[in-house]
């Protein structure tokens, strides 16, 4: 079945470090890719979305490529803080007949930013 | 103005009693969704509604009843409590159907079956 898959957490990194997390998924047809973060004791926030092959999303520092190819969505960002200290949540939406916005989640990688 | 908002936050009770989660979306979104969080932190979908019509039901059993009085809201309610049914259940809504939509999430209820 359709389904995503992330990299075992947690990744604890120092202020400043480079961050990737990877992502990578199984679906028929073309999917809409997204990425969530979920911060300590709160619901999960949309950090960026992309809608097509080759398409960038981005925010706040963080961007990940849709690479159909390698069916991958991989998040980075060149700088991280503390505050981004968060669990991040890889999904998919829309796979073969289905259009209901109904999200599939990878199993979320925690990251942990030391000062 | 919260967007999307549960109640309760927390939810503590014992096995065998039923209980109710609700939920209200001031976005004006036609769609609201319930995931399930367990403890390992994995999200699954349980229920979507589209004004007000059921179009998900991901093999939850029907312990499980959601109820949409009207497009703000989506309630669920839980009979026979379990101790597995201890999770932390999210609502969600998107403005529709579809897979480019953002949903936005509600802060979540933890739910301690005892």
């Amino acid at each position: 079945g359709d389904s995503v898959t992330q990299m075992e957490g947690p990744v604890t990194l120092s202020e400043e470090a480079f961050l990737t997390i990877n992502c990578t998924y199984t679906a028929t047809g073309y999917p809409s890719l997204f990425w969530y973060v979920q911060y300590p004791g709160e619901g999960l926030q949309l950090l960026l979305k992309a809608t097509k092959a080759d398409d960038k999303g981005s925010n706040k520092g963080f961007e990940a490529t849709y690479r159909k190819e390698t069916t991958s969505f991989h998040l980075e960002k060149g700088s991280v803080q503390v505050s981004d200290s968060a669990v991040y949540f890889c999904a998919l939406s829309g796979v073969g007949s289905s259009n209901t916005g109904k999200l599939i989640f990878g199993q979320g990688t925690t990251l942990q930013v030391k000062p | 103005d919260t967007a999307v908002s549960q109640t309760p936050k927390y939810l503590v009770t014992q096995m065998g009693n039923d209980k109710s989660i609700k939920c209200e979306q001031n976005l004006g979104h036609d769609t609201m969704y319930w995931y399930k969080q367990d403890s390992k932190k994995f999200l699954k979908i349980m229920f979507s509604y589209n004004n007000k019509e059921l179009i998900i039901n991901e093999t939850v059993p029907n312990r499980f009843s959601p109820k949409s009085p009207d497009k703000a809201h989506l309630n669920l309610h839980i009979n026979s409590l379990e101790l597995g049914d201890s999770a932390v259940y999210f609502c969600a809504s998107s403005p529709r159907q579809g897979r480019n939509t953002e949903a936005f999430f509600g802060q979540g209820t933890r739910l301690t079956v005892v």
